[in-house]
């Protein structure tokens, strides 16, 4: 089945900041790859995510890029905002299956 | 209204006991899954289910059980709970465009 590591595990920021969260998944098939934010006692929600057709993706703040020959995408948020500090997940999905593998999370902490 | 809803917010209950949790979404949505978050915030598969199939994680104990009785619920039942089971189970919806919508979350604790 499909494999996602997740790094860094912790990232402390000052506000202002850029930060990026990097992942890696095991399986070619995969071919959707979605950002989610959990806040503190909060359900995980969807943020922005990529489809293996396009190399990056761009919300305001936050962009996604993905490496398909080496298997790795990134989530870049510039200009952090103390909310913007919450866990964030990566996931990837092979095509057809509909149950995304998460990583283990990413601890963003941003101080103002 | 709550797209997707589970019951209840919180449980605690003693070890060897059989416990539900109840989950309806109102999205109209196709798939419906359970993940477990412990208190290392990983978030681990451990069913889903649409009308066609119901696909289990293979490390889950035979003692987590889903049923469907609907298309717009995916109750999960647990016979005797251990202390490892505790943790926040989340239930979640998703149609063929691959976004998950959680619900609340369920903190589970046994004693």
């Amino acid at each position: 089945g499909e494999n996602v590591e997740q790094h860094p595990s912790t990232l402390s920021v000052q506000e202002g900041d850029s930060a990026v969260i990097k992942c890696t998944y095991s399986d070619s098939a995969s071919n959707y790859f979605p950002w989610y934010k959990q806040e503190l006692g909060k359900r995980p929600q969807l943020i922005i995510d990529i489809r293996s057709n396009v190399g990056e993706k761009k919300d305001q703040r936050i962009a996604v890029t993905l490496n398909k020959t080496a298997k790795h995408f990134s989530l870049h948020i510039t200009e952090t905002q103390p909310e913007d500090s919450a866990v964030y997940f990566c996931a990837a999905e092979p095509g057809g299956s509909y149950i995304p593998t998460f990583g283990r999370g990413t601890s963003l902490i941003v101080h103002p | 209204d709550t797209a997707v809803s589970q019951t209840p917010k919180y449980l605690v209950t003693q070890m060897g006991n059989d416990k539900s949790i109840k989950c309806e979404q109102n999205l109209g949505h196709d798939t419906m899954y359970w993940y477990k978050q412990d208190s290392k915030k990983f978030l681990k598969i451990m069913f889903s289910y649409n009308n066609k199939e119901l696909i289990i994680n293979e490390t889950v104990p035979n003692r987590f059980s889903p049923k469907s009785p609907d298309k717009a619920h995916l109750n999960l039942h647990i016979n005797s709970l251990e202390l490892g089971d505790s943790a926040v189970y989340f239930c979640a919806s998703a149609s063929g465009a691959n976004v998950l919508t959680f619900g609340a979350g369920s903190r589970l604790t046994v004693l």
